[in-house]
């Protein structure tokens, strides 16, 4: 079984529909993150979290929101979806200390319509 | 401002040449770490290197060699004799204290080896 999983692979939705993307660990990491990618432009960092009670805005946080219901998952919503949040999202997760490798999911497909 | 810049955007070789890709990266912290991921065609990414700002020895994985140096901020990945499967896109990226250990990754570099 996949160590970061990703729920749902695809999605495509309407303009102004909530939408919930769910990550879930089991590598007992206490840093889980999320990024957003774009064609040509790499990944972006949107939010991240240290531990269930410390959660971080990253560089593109504007339009989404983050929960971390349980140190296995970290949950990223876009309350009222646009077009341009259509992207590949990928959650990462990595253990506590400095400068560890991340792991990370397999990407969640979003499509705003 | 990018502080991972790959200036490559694409590359494209024929199979068993020697490529390498660079990588520049600015930060003001004298404790970092910087990395290269893969992201073949299929979409996931895979860890394939780590770095930390005091260790400027060159590393070689195989076909796989990679050229750290401080004074340039540089860190550049090379692959030997190159293969079909290498085909992806490559990312470098830096991890700074002062952004969570948050990886700022570069836009990325898409190689393509042809037979």
């Amino acid at each position: 079984d996949a160590d970061v999983t990703q729920t749902p692979r695809n999605r495509i939705t309407k303009t102004g529909k909530r939408i919930m993307l769910e990550c879930s660990q089991t590598k007992g990491h206490d840093r889980m993150y999320w990024y957003r990618q774009d064609p040509g432009l790499g990944l972006r960092l949107i939010y991240y979290s240290f531990d269930v009670k410390d959660i971080n805005k990253g560089e593109i946080s504007d339009g989404y929101s983050v929960s971390r219901q349980a140190q296995a998952k970290f949950s990223l919503s876009l309350e009222s979806a646009i077009p341009n949040q259509t992207a590949l999202y990928f959650c990462a997760t990595s253990p506590s200390g400095t400068h560890n490798e991340q792991f990370f999911g397999p990407g969640t497909r979003l499509t705003v319509l | 401002a990018q502080k991972v810049t790959q200036a490559q955007t694409e590359i494209s070789v024929v199979e068993k040449e020697d490529v390498t890709l660079d990588c520049v990266y600015e930060t003001r912290d004298t404790t970092y770490y910087l990395f290269w991921y893969k992201q073949p065609p299929s979409g996931e990414l895979v860890f394939l290197i780590r770095r930390n700002s005091f260790d400027e020895q060159n590393e070689i994985s195989g076909r796989y060699s990679w050229n750290f140096q401080k004074s340039t901020s540089s860190f550049n990945f090379t692959i030997t004799a190159s293969q079909v499967v290498d085909s992806a896109v490559y990312f470098c990226a830096l991890s700074e204290a002062s952004t969570g250990y948050a990886l700022n990754f570069g836009k990325g570099t898409s190689l393509l080896v042809t037979p």
